[in-house]
């Protein structure tokens, strides 16, 4: 059974391009999101997709943006990167009703 | 922003020490949860206390909440140099999951 995964893994982009990040949640799993890790810092929460819909949405500004596929995939959109930008972006999924989140490996996203 | 605080920012033990990790909230919750994570990648779910618990035990973790005083530690006994890692603990207040973590603290355990 594979666990959440993300890609790509590692992603070098220049101020104002866009970027699309991607994850698989766990097998089981219909609930995603996405948090920012900064270096150095703990996980802040972007926002979460349940049933297609985002549900829930942390202090980010409209750059950020996702969807979710009727097979619970997830993608998170960055328009305008800006150096803030570059950071550990993850992705982590639950099932309804469940607690844990599974966390997946993380993309490195470096701005320019 | 960070819902509260680690603390130590960073410990460093020997082999078979103990270590004691605190962690401090803000606002009530309903459950709290420490995670791990290795060299900057994902992090891995280490135990999960509902705000109705005041310990609970998993292998050599520890974990204690008091939540009058919105605060929590873990505790690893007997660690090993395969612990070196960061630990966060992460609160869920508003239900569906919505997790709000600290700054972590840095764990080095030297054999």
């Amino acid at each position: 059974d594979a666990g959440v995964t993300q890609s790509p893994t590692h992603l070098i982009k220049t101020r104002g391009q866009q970027v699309t990040l991607r994850c698989s949640p766990k097998s089981g799993h219909d609930t995603v999101s996405w948090y920012q890790q900064a270096l150095g810092q703990g996980p802040q929460f972007i926002f979460q997709y349940y049933e297609e819909e985002e549900r829930q949405r942390g202090n980010f500004p409209d750059r950020f943006s996702g969807h979710q596929f009727p097979n619970y995939s997830s993608e998170l959109n960055v328009n305008a990167l800006l150096l803030g930008d570059s950071a550990l972006y993850l992705c982590a999924s639950s099932r309804t009703g469940g607690l844990a989140q599974y966390f997946g490996p993380g993309t490195r996203l470096t701005v320019l | 922003s960070q819902q509260g605080e680690e603390d130590p920012q960073a410990l460093s033990i020997q082999e078979g020490e103990n270590a004691t990790m605190n962690c401090s909230y803000k606002t009530s919750i309903n459950n709290l949860q420490w995670y791990r994570q290795n060299s900057g990648r994902g992090l891995v779910h280490l135990i999960l206390i509902r705000s109705n618990e005041r310990e609970k035990h998993s292998g050599r973790l520890r974990v204690t909440l008091d939540t009058s005083k919105k605060s929590s530690s873990l505790l690893i006994t007997a660690s090993r140099a395969a612990d070196t890692a960061s630990y966060f603990c992460a609160t869920e207040s508003g239900g569906y999951n919505k997790l709000i973590f600290g700054a972590g603290t840095r764990l080095a355990v030297h054999p």
